[in-house]
């Protein structure tokens, strides 16, 4: 069966330091999204790709968080400099084309801890 | 803008009684509505969706929802709780006005009791 595949499953880094997350979403699906989940909150919508394009990142973090999916496939988003307060589960999730009547599949998240 | 709301933070329940866990939403357009369950560590697992038709629809693992427009809410239930079932529960809802953008609520925690 086919997965989100994400990693690195935990990380832990330095406040000020530099942190990096990858997907690589179901094969042909082209919406691709990123999510911040603190804990025991719901998830928050950080990006939102169609293929290469972004289509919504109203929510991001622009001064330190950078996402890209350069050739419409896997994903990579960017934390530089990271805070303490951006310790949370980060989750990618897919969708096919026009996915509005198909469910997003997710992956099993990073877990980020900001010591 | 969309919205969902969750208005239980937790539901507490005894095994093989229902289980019902309540959400609302606000969206323009025709909504497409979704329940999601996580459990520890792990990411968001698929239980069902409203689309169109039939307002009851069935899920994984023996779970239904309700679809009502005329309250704006999407319940989801189930008739006889597992000690299982415990995990956190999540509502979404996404509609094409706003390029299927997917909104979730805060989260409901099920805790089914033996």
């Amino acid at each position: 069966e086919a997965e989100v595949a994400q990693s690195p499953r935990y990380k832990i880094t330095e406040k000020s330091q530099a942190v990096a997350f990858w997907c690589d979403p179901i094969s042909g699906h082209a919406t691709l999204y990123w999510y911040r989940q603190i804990l025991g909150q719901g998830p928050e919508l950080l990006v939102q790709f169609q293929d290469e394009s972004v289509v919504d990142d109203s929510q991001l973090p622009k001064d330190r968080f950078s996402a890209e999916r350069l050739k419409g496939v896997d994903s990579t988003l960017k934390i530089q400099p990271a805070e303490l307060g951006d310790s949370a589960m980060y989750l990618c999730a897919s969708s096919p084309q026009g996915g509005g009547v198909t469910e997003a599949f997710f992956g099993q998240g990073t877990r980020l801890t900001v010591v | 803008a969309q919205s969902v709301a969750q208005p239980e933070d937790q539901v507490n329940v005894a095994e093989g009684n229902p289980l019902t866990v309540k959400c609302t939403y606000s969206v323009s357009g025709n909504p497409y509505l979704f329940w999601y369950v996580q459990y520890p560590n792990r990411g968001l697992q698929f239980l069902l969706k409203y689309i169109t038709g039939d307002n009851l629809v069935k899920g994984s693992y023996g779970f239904e929802a309700e679809f009502n427009k005329s309250q704006t809410s999407f319940h989801l239930k189930k008739p006889s709780a597992l000690v299982s079932d415990s995990a956190l529960y999540f509502c979404a809802v996404r509609a094409l006005v706003t390029g299927n953008k997917l909104t979730f609520g805060g989260g409901t925690r099920v805790l089914v009791k033996p």
